[in-house]
């Protein structure tokens, strides 16, 4: 088994604020994902990264960057946070298998006064 | 591109009573369907997954056939159970590249005792 652990739990910011966010997993999983989930609208995927070093960009990736430094850990960055934005942020690994499933952590809740 | 449609909102209901959570889907190429459960403040779980046309698949009583003359993967259980209330998502992976699911928006299931 593993773990994913992401940091923080709560953010709270300011507009214009730049924002990380950090995940970290123990599968030694190839891919990882960042997700912005907002109530009924799903999961939306911002960026994925197949390998250490390499970033894809989502569907939601404007307004974002992303980091994989280190085959373990996967870091989003929010680049100029928008007032009163409220969602949950979900970190995601797998393996390359097509099939392979998407192991979440418990997700970073951000909140934009 | 792909996409996902499944029953929208809320579904309420009485324990013991069936339930199906309908989830459509849009593909150009061969599909692989996925149900993950997510209970409140918790992380997205993988309930079951298919890419098996007409073949039934099941887990924790939950149960779905992956139907591609209609596209659809419907979510069924018998007996629902005050322990199911949760968000289910459906998603797809139909595009060949690394990473790429598609959710849908997310059906968010009530039992009532």
């Amino acid at each position: 088994g593993g773990i994913i652990t992401q940091t923080p739990k709560f953010l709270i910011g300011q507009e214009g604020q730049k924002l990380t966010l950090k995940c970290q997993q123990n599968f030694n999983h190839d891919t990882m994902y960042w997700y912005r989930q907002d109530s009924g609208k799903g999961l939306r995927l911002i960026y994925y990264s197949i390998t250490e070093n390499d970033l894809q960009k989502g569907d939601l990736s404007e307004g974002y960057d992303a980091s994989r430094e280190k085959k373990s850990s996967f870091s989003l960055t929010v680049t100029s946070a928008q007032k009163n934005e409220m969602a949950v942020f979900l970190c995601a690994s797998s393996t390359r298998d097509r099939g392979d499933t998407q192991y979440f952590g418990p997700g970073t809740r951000l909140l934009v006064l | 591109g792909d996409s996902v449609t499944q029953t929208e909102g809320l579904v309420t209901l009485t324990k013991g009573l069936p339930v199906m959570l309908n989830c459509t889907y849009q593909t150009t190429y061969s599909p692989f369907l996925f149900w993950y459960v997510q209970h409140l403040n918790e992380a997205p779980k993988l309930l079951l997954k298919s890419s098996t046309d007409n073949k039934r698949t099941e887990h924790q009583g939950f149960y779905a056939t992956l139907h591609k003359s209609s596209s659809s993967f419907h979510l069924q259980k018998s007996s629902v159970q005050l322990s199911d209330s949760a968000l289910y998502f459906c998603a797809l992976k139909g595009t060949q590249v690394v990473g790429q699911l598609t959710f849908g928006r997310g059906t968010r299931l009530q039992v009532y005792a």
